[in-house]
């Protein structure tokens, strides 16, 4: 149980287009998912936290207007990258927490190289 | 602000050695976490520990959250190279907004 999908695990684009990244919940609700974003031998860097039906919480310092994140759905979020430069390129993951509990359950992550 | 400070940061050993991770928090959780991370792979959570002074075994891997909830160890006996990996604690509470706090992670490599 508690397995959360990500897709798509990686993907290359050109600078200036946009990537749309999705999390799922498949077998479990999950009112709370989060976004990371971790570089190399290092820890999670929190992004943000999307809260089903209502807008996102960004941590300081990160832009919302170029980090999207839409939970439309109790079994799914989405982040979308827009207008991606080279420095955006990263390791991202998602985590989702179950309705009641408060261990997150993460993806598998998703790589973007952005050329 | 929450800190949960993880020691070490880097530990190599050789196979069929002991070993144990610390973390480390002035603030109370309700809960606390452990995960294994590969490389480019998501975390894979190894147990949540919720009561104070709780022991949890898994195989070879022992968990401890202190009595006061503030801090955990992770204690490994007779390690294995399929150890090796990103060890990461992670504390939740209730008044976080939901959100956990991350400890900077521990890089194991057991040789063999």
């Amino acid at each position: 149980g508690a397995v959360v999908s990500q897709h798509p695990s990686w993907v290359i684009c050109k600078s200036g287009t946009s990537v749309k990244i999705e999390c799922r919940s498949l077998d479990f609700q999950a009112t709370t998912m989060f976004w990371y974003r971790q570089f190399p031998k290092q820890s999670l860097m929190l992004m943000a936290t999307s809260n089903e039906g209502s807008k996102a919480t960004y941590e300081q310092g990160v832009e919302k207007d170029k980090f999207l994140i839409n939970h439309a759905s109790l079994t799914l979020s989405t982040l979308t990258v827009t207008s991606a430069h080279p420095e955006d390129s990263s390791f991202y993951i998602c985590s989702a927490r179950m309705v009641r509990g408060d261990t997150q359950y993460f993806g598998p992550g998703t790589r973007l190289t952005v050329l | 602000t929450q800190l949960l400070e993880q020691s070490p940061q880097f530990l190599s050993i050789q196979e069929g050695e002991n070993l144990t991770v610390y973390c480390n928090s002035s603030s109370v959780f309700s809960s606390l976490q452990w995960y294994r991370q590969e490389p480019g792979e998501g975390p894979v959570l190894l147990v949540t520990v919720v009561t104070g002074g709780e022991v949890k075994k898994l195989k070879r891997l022992t968990f401890q959250f202190g009595d006061a909830r503030k801090d955990s160890s992770l204690h490994i006996t007779a390690a294995q190279p399929g150890d090796t990996g990103l060890y990461l604690c992670a504390g939740a509470t209730w008044t976080n907004a939901g959100k956990s706090t991350f400890g900077d992670g521990t890089t194991l490599t057991v040789k063999p």
